[in-house]
């Protein structure tokens, strides 16, 4: 079975903090992705990558950035919180373009 | 546009009865589509998948949708549903050009009654 594991379930921040969001998958796939989800909102996708050191930007971006060092981990960074990014944060992965995508158990993101 | 339209926000069914959920999407290109859904404090787990072939398809848990392309339409079906269907379903769309990138429906929240 495809495992995507993230940091954190819950995280409690303050406002002007910078944020570290970590997401490892363990299947060896191509192309990973940042979403965040919000109720009536459904997911937004912040950022993706399809390749190691590669990224793209996503639907919304502003004010989030990522880090690919290594195949298997893609890393979401707030550089400065703000309360308007209080959030869940979903990390998918997916084999190659135009696949399934397998989502992790989300981060709760609360910035005060 | 690309957009993923979910009409229904909250449904509530009886235990043992019939659900449908709606799914309208607006692309330019040939669709991929997706179901996932989502049990409180979870993330989303896959509930079947369309990406060419038999229109209808079967996933897990006795789910089955249809793919109408006349309709833009990916409807989702279940004969009997059962208490631990209650959860959020979400509809996704991707198209064979667009990297990968998925476009979400808001939601549906079906809460089963006994």
């Amino acid at each position: 079975d495809v495992k995507v594991t993230q940091s954190s379930r819950y995280l409690v921040k303050r406002t002007g903090e910078k944020v570290f969001l970590e997401c490892v998958q363990d299947m060896d796939h191509e192309n990973m992705f940042w979403y965040r989800q919000d109720p009536g909102l459904g997911l937004r996708l912040i950022y993706f990558s399809y390749d190691v050191k590669m990224k793209e930007k996503g639907d919304i971006p502003e004010g989030y950035s990522v880090s690919r060092e290594k195949k298997e981990r893609f890393s979401l960074i707030l550089e400065s919180a703000s309360t308007n990014q209080t959030s869940m944060y979903l990390c998918a992965s997916s084999p190659r373009r135009s696949d399934t995508q397998y989502f992790g158990p989300g981060t709760r993101l609360t910035v005060l | 546009a690309q957009s993923v339209t979910q009409p229904d926000i909250h449904i509530t069914v009886s235990e043992g009865a019939s659900l449908e959920l709606r799914c309208n999407y607006s692309y330019g290109a040939t669709p991929y589509l997706f179901w996932y859904v989502q049990s409180p404090g979870q993330g989303l787990q896959l509930l079947l998948k369309y990406f060419s072939g038999d229109t209808l398809v079967q996933g897990i848990k006795g789910f089955e949708a249809e793919f109408k392309r006349s309709q833009s339409s990916f409807n989702l079906r279940k004969p009997s549903v059962h208490w631990s269907d209650a959860a959020e379903y979400f509809c996704a769309v991707g198209a064979t050009d667009s990297w990968g990138k998925l476009q979400f429906g808001a939601g549906t929240q079906v809460v089963v009654t006994p």
